[in-house]
């Protein structure tokens, strides 16, 4: 089963920011945060992901709270083509084994 | 990042025919690869991890007679759907690992009549 709790669904204005949550309570101390996307049809985008600090690349940034019991995955400037099934996934890189959850359909309206 | 392709990215068939899809890593190497199943409206279904040069390893309730899986290079694997039926329509999607990133591949849509 996965690890992570994420809201079915949001909205968001586009050019205003996406603040997409996620729940990884029983998260263990070597696993990792990533996040990917799938714009319908396609195969997942890997967006980001971190450990315990903060990151920021060109896509997204990651914001882990200190007790790495939760996420917030931040699109700064949503546009339409943001529109997609995001998935929060905890994961050991030692294996890769991926489990994905149901993620959050995130509808970017103009 | 590194790229993964699948070929063929449709394909169409009659029940009870085979279907190979193949799953390439083009610009890195995939000691371990990973095939999932993806019905609509639904998220991706684990079906096997793929190991090169070794047998693949199937998740509960994944027939591993019906979904035949080779692992030959580290830069190929495949997946045969045997016998395929109307309920083995689905989205089929391969991932290989790289460094701290899985890649996944675009996915190919299977359609048996």
């Amino acid at each position: 089963d996965a690890k992570t709790t994420q809201p079915p669904s949001m909205d968001c204005a586009e050019g205003r920011a996406a603040n997409l949550p996620c729940n990884h309570s029983t998260i263990s101390g070597n696993e990792y945060v990533y996040w990917y996307r799938q714009i319908h049809s396609q195969g997942p985008q890997y967006i980001i992901h971190g450990l315990k600090n903060n990151e920021t690349n060109e896509m997204a940034s990651l914001i882990i709270t200190e007790d790495r019991k939760s996420s917030t995955l931040i699109l700064p400037h949503a546009t339409l083509r943001d529109t997609a099934v995001y998935y929060c996934i905890v994961l050991n890189t030692g294996g890769f084994k991926t489990i994905f959850g149901a993620g959050t359909r995130l509808f970017v309206k103009a | 990042g590194a790229v993964v392709s699948q070929h063929p990215s449709w394909v169409i068939c009659k029940s009870g025919t085979s279907v190979k899809i193949e799953c390439r890593s083009l610009d890195f190497q995939a000691t371990t690869m990973f095939w999932y199943r993806q019905f609509p409206k639904q998220s991706l279904m684990l079906m096997a991890t793929s190991n090169e040069g070794s047998k693949a390893t199937y998740e509960q309730g994944v027939e591993k007679d019906k979904f035949l899986i080779n692992h030959a290079s580290l830069t190929l694997s495949t997946l045969t759907v045997t016998s395929a039926h109307p309920e083995d329509s689905s989205f089929y999607i391969c991932s290989g690992g790289a460094t701290n990133e899985q890649f996944f591949g675009p996915g190919t849509r299977l359609t048996v009549l």
